[in-house]
């Protein structure tokens, strides 16, 4: 099952910022968080993932609690193609103990 | 970012028959690659681990003898399904991953339909 939680859909105006959260408080010490996204009928996209610090690249922002049982994903000027749903990962190994289960994730809708 | 290619796209076969779906990393070496399959408005269900050089491990209720799976190099994973029926007809996904806790990647997936 997977390890985390995620609300069911968001909506986004085109332009501003997309914040999509994502809660796994039964994180361990050394499990990673991976961000991936699905556009319809394609094979998923990744993002970004880290470990405690933040983390940024050309696509999005990580912030990740000091807790780390929360993480929140940020898109800072969504478009139109950013329309997917976007799935949060914790995970940790290699191989088999590495696996990324995805959960239900996220439908994000920007909006014109 | 790395590129991970199936082949073929889509698929139609007869009940009855076999389907072999190939995975291939096309500039990184795949040290482990994961089979998904993803039916309808669903999310990815993950069908199996395979290592280059081991068998796969295969999760609870994935019958191994009907999904064959096959990780001979270091750029190629094989999914064959067994005798396929109506209802294994879905969307196969791959994804591959050169060291452990970095990003795996995912292949554009292969629609199968089986008739």
């Amino acid at each position: 099952d997977a390890k985390t939680t995620q609300p069911p859909s968001m909506d986004c105006a085109e332009g501003r910022a997309a914040n999509l959260p994502c809660n796994h408080s039964t994180i361990s010490g050394n499990e990673y968080v991976y961000w991936y996204r699905q556009i319809h009928s394609q094979g998923p996209q990744y993002i970004i993932h880290g470990l405690k610090n933040n983390e940024t690249n050309e696509m999005a922002s990580l912030i990740i609690t000091e807790d780390r049982k929360s993480s929140t994903l940020i898109l800072p000027h969504a478009t139109l193609r950013d329309t997917a749903v976007y799935y949060c990962i914790v995970s940790y190994g290699s191989g088999n103990t590495g696996k990324l289960i995805f959960g239900q994730g996220t439908t994000l809708q920007v909006k014109p | 970012g790395a590129v991970v290619s199936q082949h073929p796209s889509w698929v139609i076969c007869k009940s009855g028959t076999s389907v072999k779906i190939e995975c291939r990393s096309l500039d990184f070496q795949a040290t482990t690659m994961f089979w998904y399959r993803q039916f309808p408005k669903q999310s990815l269900m993950l069908m199996a681990t395979s290592n280059e050089g081991s068998k796969a491990t295969y999760e609870q209720g994935v019958e191994k003898d009907k999904f064959l799976i096959n990780h001979a190099s270091l750029t190629l994973s094989t999914l064959t399904v067994t005798s396929a029926h109506p209802e294994d007809s879905s969307f196969y996904i791959c994804s591959a991953r050169n060291q452990p806790n970095t990003e795996a990647f995912f292949g554009q997936g292969t629609r199968l339909t089986v008739v």
